[in-house]
């Protein structure tokens, strides 16, 4: 079955950069997304990549997607305190529809 | 405004009571689904339903059942055969192009 997986923590200092990672094993998934969730809150879509792309870029964040490696990364440029949150990675399962969640990576940004 | 409401935002529940969580939405999706997220976890697929009057399980749908009557609505229900049902309770609608899923901001089920 699928299987998405994701580092669980990442700690950066404020104004620089975080990559945070992801695996995947569905090579047919047309779409991969990145949501954010804040503590208490549901997810909050952030962006998502479509699978014939390399890279994506949108105000301070940037997708790279390798599809060889079915590796998909997520970088914040310029990281504040108020992007410390869990990202989640997912993946869109084309047999049956289904949006597949990695793990989760909690990212907490110190001044 | 168009969006996922889910209520209640939280839940009490003694044990071995049947529960039901409501989930609304009016983005005029045609896929719903309901995850679980325990404390430190990822979110663990419990049904989805991509059309009206059809659902399918997902990994963790034992103790759970779900009913699709209309495209806005699809409610859960924590039975009392779920052993452990204390967690997060998040519902999502999706619909055609992207396809991303769009998330209510969850209920807090506390069984005691």
């Amino acid at each position: 079955g699928e299987d998405v997986e994701q580092s669980l923590f990442l700690s950066v200092r404020e104004g620089d950069s975080s990559v945070i990672n992801c695996t995947y094993t569905d090579s047919s998934s047309t779409y991969l997304y990145w949501y954010k969730q804040e503590p208490g809150a549901g997810l909050q879509l952030l962006t998502y990549i479509f699978s014939n792309m390399d890279m994506k870029q949108d105000q301070r964040l940037t997708v790279l997607l390798n599809k060889k490696d079915k590796h998909l990364s997520l970088r914040i440029a310029d990281t504040q305190t108020g992007d410390s949150a869990i990202y989640f990675c997912a993946e869109r399962d084309t047999g049956f529809q289904k949006l597949v969640f990695g793990t989760g990576t909690r990212l907490l940004v110190s001044p | 405004d168009g969006g996922i409401t889910q209520s209640p935002k939280y839940l009490f529940r003694k044990e071995g009571q049947n529960v039901t969580l409501s989930c609304e939405q009016n983005l005029n999706h045609d896929a719903m689904y309901w995850y679980r997220q325990d404390p430190g976890q990822g979110l663990r697929l419990i049904y989805y339903s991509q059309i009206v009057n059809d659902f399918q399980k997902g990994d963790i749908a034992e103790g759970y059942s779900v009913s699709r009557e209309k495209k806005e609505s699809f409610p859960l229900t924590v039975t009392s055969a779920q052993k452990n049902p204390t967690a997060f309770y998040l519902c999502a609608s999706s619909g055609t192009g992207v396809q991303a899923a769009f998330f209510g901001q969850g209920t807090r089920l506390t069984v005691v």
